[in-house]
């Protein structure tokens, strides 16, 4: 079946521009998971929804960074007035049953987001 | 707090020798341990996992990794390197409590020379 999916691959964006990140986790799937991935670095996480519900989002570096589920299969994680620092590879991961810590995490291959 | 720390950014090995990745991590809590590859311009793979039972768990690719709750390790080996294994290596933990943060170390590049 397919795994997970992630569009753009690739986005430049101009300092100061809002950008949006999707995310098609695996049919079913209830667990969802964004991480920031900066060059040379593991990836850090940023936020988690089980179904539509935003459940942790203790590693949004700031209030510029919102990310939704509305129909709790595909999520979008938004920029807001992107930074130069926001340049990094954005992961996102699904995993099933719902809440389960210890679950497999099966990943997209990334937007990789350069804000000039 | 938690936290993930692999010793060594960088590890080269000749096709054939032992593969030894270390992870050590920090945890107030039982903790859940991961192993995952990343080739080039792929998503992470899930190498193996430690949840609970027995510490010595086997994955794939011919890797395995043993949890050692003494020495707060959970360190990746390999018998044999192949010219296929060179890829990042991250380790990670969650805890079973509390929120739904997994944490990752920085990773490590593994070189497999001929």
């Amino acid at each position: 079946g397919a795994g997970v999916s992630q569009s753009p691959r690739y986005k430049v964006a101009k300092r100061g521009q809002d950008v949006a990140l999707r995310c098609d986790p695996i049919s079913g799937h209830v667990s969802l998971f964004w991480y920031q991935q900066a060059l040379g670095q593991g990836p850090e996480f940023l936020t988690y929804f089980q179904n539509e519900a935003q459940l942790d989002k203790s590693g949004l570096p700031s209030d510029r960074f919102f990310a939704e589920r509305p129909e709790g299969s595909v999520s979008t994680l938004k920029i807001q007035r992107t930074q130069q620092e926001d340049s990094a590879v954005y992961l996102c991961a699904s995993s099933s049953p719902a809440g389960s810590r210890q679950e497999t995490q099966y990943f997209g291959p990334g937007t990789r987001l350069l804000v000039l | 707090a938690q936290s993930v720390t692999q010793l060594g950014s960088h590890v080269s090995v000749s096709e054939g020798a032992l593969v030894l990745l270390r992870c050590n991590y920090s945890s107030s809590v039982p903790p859940y341990l991961f192993w995952y590859v990343q080739y080039p311009n792929q998503g992470l793979q899930l190498l193996l996992k430690y949840t609970t039972g027995a510490t010595l768990v086997k994955g794939i690719n011919g890797f395995e990794a043993e949890f050692k709750k003494s020495e707060t390790s959970f360190h990746l080996t390999k018998p044999s390197a192949h010219m296929s294994d060179a890829a990042e290596y991250f380790c990670a933990v969650t805890l079973n409590t509390g929120g739904f943060k997994t944490i990752f170390g920085a990773g490590t590049r593994l070189f497999v020379k001929a």
